[in-house]
This record gives C-alpha cells, sequence and structure tokens, in this order.
C-alpha cells in the first residue's frame, strides 16, 4: 500500500524557518516524481514545487520561489521542503504528493500544518 | 503561468441529478488536465488523468472530456458520498496551477 506520511509542521515566527519531512512507503519511491501542494485554512489548492525522480529537475511555484527549496533523499525513501524567510501567508497544511502518468497526483499525504505568527 | 478557473464556484444538486463542472485553461493545455475530490479535512482523491482517463477505482458515473483549453467533469446520477470541492490542475506546463475549486453541496 502507498503511504506518505509528512511531518515536520508547527508553529514559527515570521521571518523564521522550518524544514518538512515526507516518508514514502509501499513503491519504489526512486522512481517517482514528487510534489509539494499546500492549502491556506479555507482556501484552496496552491501547487507549490515539482523534483523529478533523480532530482535534477526542480520547478517552483513564483509564490515559493527564492524561499522554499524542494531536495529528497531516495536512499532514505524520503521527501523534504525546506522553507525560509516564512510568512504569515504562509499559513496552510502541505501535502506531499506522488506524481502519476501526465503528471497527475495520485497519492497524497495527510498533510502537516504550518503556522506562521507571532 | 497558466490561469485555471472552474465555473460554478459552488452548486447543490439532488441525489441522481447530472452535474458538470467546467474548468477553462488561459492557454491551450492539450489534455494535461486532472480532476480531484476534495473532502473536508481529508487530503484530496486523484479522479480522473489526461482529462477523459477514470483513475482505477473510481465510479464509473464520472466521467471527463475536453483538450484545448474547455475541460468538464460529469457526474452521470449524482450520489450522497459525492459532495465534496472539485478541483482541476493543468500538468502541462509548471507550475503546474489548480482551478479555485467548485463545492458541491447535496440538497
Amino acid at each position: 500500500e502507498v503511504q506518505l506520511v509528512e511531518s515536520g509542521g508547527g508553529l514559527v515566527q515570521p521571518g523564521g524557518s522550518l524544514r518538512l519531512s515526507c516518508a514514502a512507503s509501499g513503491f519504489t519511491f526512486r522512481s517517482y516524481r514528487m510534489t509539494w501542494v499546500r492549502q491556506a485554512p479555507g482556501m484552496g489548492l496552491e501547487w507549490l514545487s515539482y523534483i523529478s525522480s533523480s532530482g535534477t529537475t526542480i520547478y517552483y511555484a513564483d509564490s515559493v520561489k527564492g524561499r522554499f527549496t524542494i531536495s529528497r533523499d531516495n536512499a532514505k525513501n524520503s521527501l523534504y521542503l525546506q522553507m525560509n524567510s516564512l510568512r504569515a501567508e504562509d499559513t496552510a497544511v502541505y501535502y506531499c504528493a506522488r506524481d502519476f502518468q501526465w503528471l497527475a497526483l495520485d497519492h497524497w499525504g495527510q498533510g502537516t500544518l504550518v503556522t506562521v505568527s507571532s | 503561468d497558466i490561469q485555471m478557473t472552474q465555473s460554478p464556484s459552488s452548486l447543490s444538486a439532488s441525489i441522481g441529478d447530472r452535474v458538470t463542472i467546467t474548468c477553462r485553461a488561459s492557454q491551450s493545455i492539450s489534455s494535461y488536465l486532472n480532476w480531484y475530490q476534495q473532502k473536508p479535512g481529508k487530503a484530496p482523491k486523484f479522479l480522473i488523468y489526461a482529462a477523459s482517463t477514470l483513475q482505477s477505482g473510481v465510479p464509473s458515473r464520472f466521467s471527463g472530456s475536453g483538450s484545448g483549453t474547455d475541460f468538464t467533469l460529469t457526474i452521470s446520477s449524482l450520489q450522497p458520498e459525492d459532495f465534496g470541492t472539485y478541483y482541476c490542475q493543468q500538468s502541462y506546463s509548471p507550475p503546474y496551477t489548480f482551478g479555485q475549486g467548485t463545492k458541491l453541496e447535496i440538497k
């Protein structure tokens, strides 16, 4: 069974940093592209970042470019999102998701809540 | 960036109704269009990819169509478990943007 489990969320002050992790199991992690998506309270889904299976191709949304860094460790079956210079508007539930055919997202984690507040 | 616009933003329908949700892209995305369903407090569920291909396990009452800039998600006979918010997403060109969502309520 495919499982994605996010961790690392919590309360952080504006300007602070946080590193999210996504532990993958039940599939050959190194063979799949991965994506981070977030959802602010009461709002819709926002695509954030993509990383290829090898980690060599990376894309970001403009809203996080230069502040967030996606990475992966295929030996540890883990995906990461390093978030720096956090703002109040980064408050959201952050999901990791597996990329399927046509770059659709076929499996999602349960999400981890990040709250940016003083 | 490609903008995705869904309509309506919300709708209310009765059990057994045929429901159609529209998604429009700001430029052609070929058939790189995906649909998801999300229920409150839950992660999104993947329904359809490549505009019209149903993900394994998704009931056949769901269908998708379209190409280029205009797409539709249709539920042929609405069931109680179909309530939730539906999102389209383009996977043609990064950033792979989502539509703003369509909230479906059961009358």
